[in-house]
């Protein structure tokens, strides 16, 4: 069980386009889900926690105008990246989480290239 | 404030070898531990944790790790080494408010 799955797994668009991540729990139901951000050989960085039907909280220099983030259910959330520049080029990992203090299970990736 | 130091930058050990990844957090309260393991171009596999109990916990893959409080430590273990090994090992610890804080990571290589 706890199985997370993430789609595209890669995705090449162009400048100024906007960008939908999708993010499943396929086996459970995740009251919390995270998105993350990771650069080459880098580690995670979080970028926001989203708890199903309420807004996500966005860690410090993430721009929510920018990674728009809607949990719509216990199962899905998604990560919208809104006029997509080069600079968001990065590869995009999510989580979900059962309840409070609870493992997150990674989805996959998603790997976006901006041209 | 929470963090989590992972001293090693990357780590070469013979395949059949012994290999011990250090993980080192600062966290004020009993901390819940995680190590995960990514392959190149994957999401992260959780490999063992711990929240309370036994200080030596058993993951996957033949993997264990001790939470040494005293030393503030959660190093993880594996007594011989594969070649399938070789992959990025990321400490986590699990603070109050769901926040997960990782550490920069370690990477393995696994030489014949």
């Amino acid at each position: 069980g706890a199985v997370v799955s993430q789609h595209p797994s890669r995705v090449i668009c162009k400048s100024g386009t906007s960008v939908k991540i999708e993010c499943r729990s396929l086996d459970f139901q995740a009251t919390t889900m995270f998105w993350y951000r990771q650069f080459p050989k880098q580690s995670l960085m979080l970028m926001a926690t989203s708890n199903e039907g309420s807004k996500a909280t966005y860690e410090q220099g993430v721009e929510k105008d920018k990674f728009l983030i809607n949990h719509a259910s216990l199962t899905l959330s998604t990560l919208t990246v809104t006029s997509a520049h080069p600079e968001d080029s990065s590869f995009y990992i999510c989580s979900a989480q059962r309840g409070v203090k609870e493992t997150q299970y990674f989805g996959p990736g998603t790997r976006l290239l901006v041209l | 404030a929470q963090s989590v130091t992972q001293p090693d930058i990357h780590i070469t050990v013979s395949e059949g070898a012994s290999l011990e990844l250090r993980c080192n957090y600062s966290y004020g309260a009993t901390p819940y531990l995680f190590w995960y393991v990514q392959s190149p171009g994957q999401g992260l596999q959780l490999l063992l944790k711990y929240f309370s109990g036994d200080t030596l916990v058993q993951g996957i893959k033949g993997f264990e790790a001790e939470f040494k409080r005293s030393q503030s430590s959660f190093n993880l273990r594996k007594p011989s080494v594969h070649w399938s090994d070789a992959a990025e090992y990321f400490c986590a610890v699990g603070a109050t408010g769901n926040q997960f804080y990782f550490g920069t990571g370690t990477s393995l290589t696994v030489i014949p």
